[in-house]
Order: C-alpha cells, then sequence, then structure tokens
C-alpha cells in the first residue's frame, strides 16, 4: 500500500536550472497538495488541486508552476530555481469534504546552489 | 506573523514527565488537525477536533479545542522516548474552505 509517493527524494540544482518534482497516489483522492517545509515556519502551500485538470494558487505559489493532468498525478515544477527555494518539499492527497485528513508523501529535499 | 502560533517552539523532556503543547490563533477554524512527523517522512494525522470543547484521547495523548474555536492543545503524560518528534497543528480558517494552514511545529525531544 503506497500511499502518496514522491520523487526524487534528494536533488541539487544550480541557480536557474528547472525541474519537475513528480508526486502520485494510488487512494483515489481528489484533492492534492504542494507545500514547502523550511525551518520555524512550518508547512506552506504552494499549489493545491481539487481534481483532474484544475490547479489553484496557495499561500507562496510564485516561482512554481504545477500540472494535474491526471486524477493520480501532480507535477510541480520550477522553471528557473532560486537559492531561496532551497526547502524540502511534500506532496499531500485527501478526500473530498470536510475535516478530511491529508495523506503526506515523504518529501524531496531540494538545495539550489 | 503565522495564523496558528505554536508553543513551545521546542521542548526537552525526561521520560516520564507530562507535558503540554499550545496551538493559538486570533481566528475562528472550522477543525484543527494534530500530525507528527519524524525526521525524514511526512506528517501524519494523530486526531482532528472538531467541535468548540471538544476532547480526545489517543492512549497517553489528550488533545482539546477550546470553545471559541480558536485554540487547541495537546497533552502527553508520561513522554516515553518514542513520542519523540514535530508536533503540528493545522485547520482550515472558516474563510479559507478546505485549505490547511500549519503551525511552525513543536519539536519535542524524550530522553530516557
Amino acid at each position: 500500500n503506497a500511499g502518496v509517493t514522491q520523487t526524487p527524494k534528494f536533488r541539487v540544482l544550480k541557480t536557474g536550472q528547472s525541474m519537475t518534482l513528480l508526486c502520485a497516489q494510488d487512494m483515489n483522492h481528489e484533492y492534492m497538495y504542494w507545500y514547502r517545509q523550511d525551518p520555524g515556519m512550518g508547512l506552506r502551500l504552494i499549489h493545491y488541486s481539487v481534481g483532474e485538470g484544475t490547479t489553484a494558487k496557495g499561500e507562496v505559489p510564485d516561482g512554481y508552476n504545477v500540472s494535474r493532468l491526471k486524477k493520480q498525478n501532480f507535477l510541480l515544477g520550477l522553471e528557473s530555481a532560486a537559492p531561496s527555494q532551497t526547502s524540502v518539499y511534500f506532496c499531500a492527497s485527501s478526500r473530498l469534504g470536510s475535516f478530511q485528513p491529508q495523506h503526506f508523501g515523504d518529501g524531496t529535499r531540494l538545495s539550489i546552489l | 506573523t503565522q495564523l496558528l502560533e505554536q508553543s513551545p517552539q521546542f521542548l526537552s523532556i525526561q521520560e516520564g514527565e507530562n507535558l503540554t503543547v499550545y496551538c493559538n490563533s486570533s481566528s475562528v477554524f472550522s477543525s484543527l488537525q494534530w500530525y507528527r512527523q519524524e525526521p525524514g517522512e511526512g506528517p501524519v494525522l494523530l486526531v482532528t477536533v472538531v467541535t468548540g470543547g471538544e476532547v480526545k484521547k489517543l492512549k497517553r495523548l489528550t488533545f482539546q479545542f477550546g470553545d471559541a474555536r480558536k485554540d487547541s492543545s495537546l497533552h502527553i503524560t508520561a513522554a516515553q522516548p518514542g513520542d519523540t518528534g514535530l508536533y503540528l497543528c493545522a485547520g482550515p480558517p472558516m474563510e479559507y474552505g478546505n485549505k490547511l494552514v500549519f503551525g511552525a511545529g513543536t519539536i519535542l525531544r524524550v530522553k530516557s
């Protein structure tokens, strides 16, 4: 029972490079989310999706783009990486409806040099 | 300024001691969730509290939601080394729909 799977687990990029973080869930959840976690700041929502083909901005969307072409996958892209984007990125998914828990992947640790 | 303020930020205690972690806001939340996160892993849900004044118990952990639904607390009785981790509170403010905002977290270290 995989749950939420994130790839890669670690990555080092140079400033200006681009990359895509992949998230896959096998729980048939409607909602999917991308967060970044920085020391002393908790988890901050980057973008989220309430269903296949739909995305919306969260609290800190600048410098990131997302796509949800298939219900089970949610991709996070960095077009031109900056050192300020060094962080641990978490993907999560949840069922439709209030009070539903979010199920998290194990994170991608991204360093931008 | 975070919408959810957690305190303390860091707690180091001996095995067997009791502790309380607080989660406070000036906003009203439709519910509050508590997650626990271990190094190298994602957060895992412990409990969701929904009703103002609600108290939920999970073995040695007691969770309380404030009457006004602006605050919550987590109390651990007789802490054990296995309780070590990062504890996060999170919830959807009434005006946010289903989106969660997270507190910065409390790092708990229980020494044997």
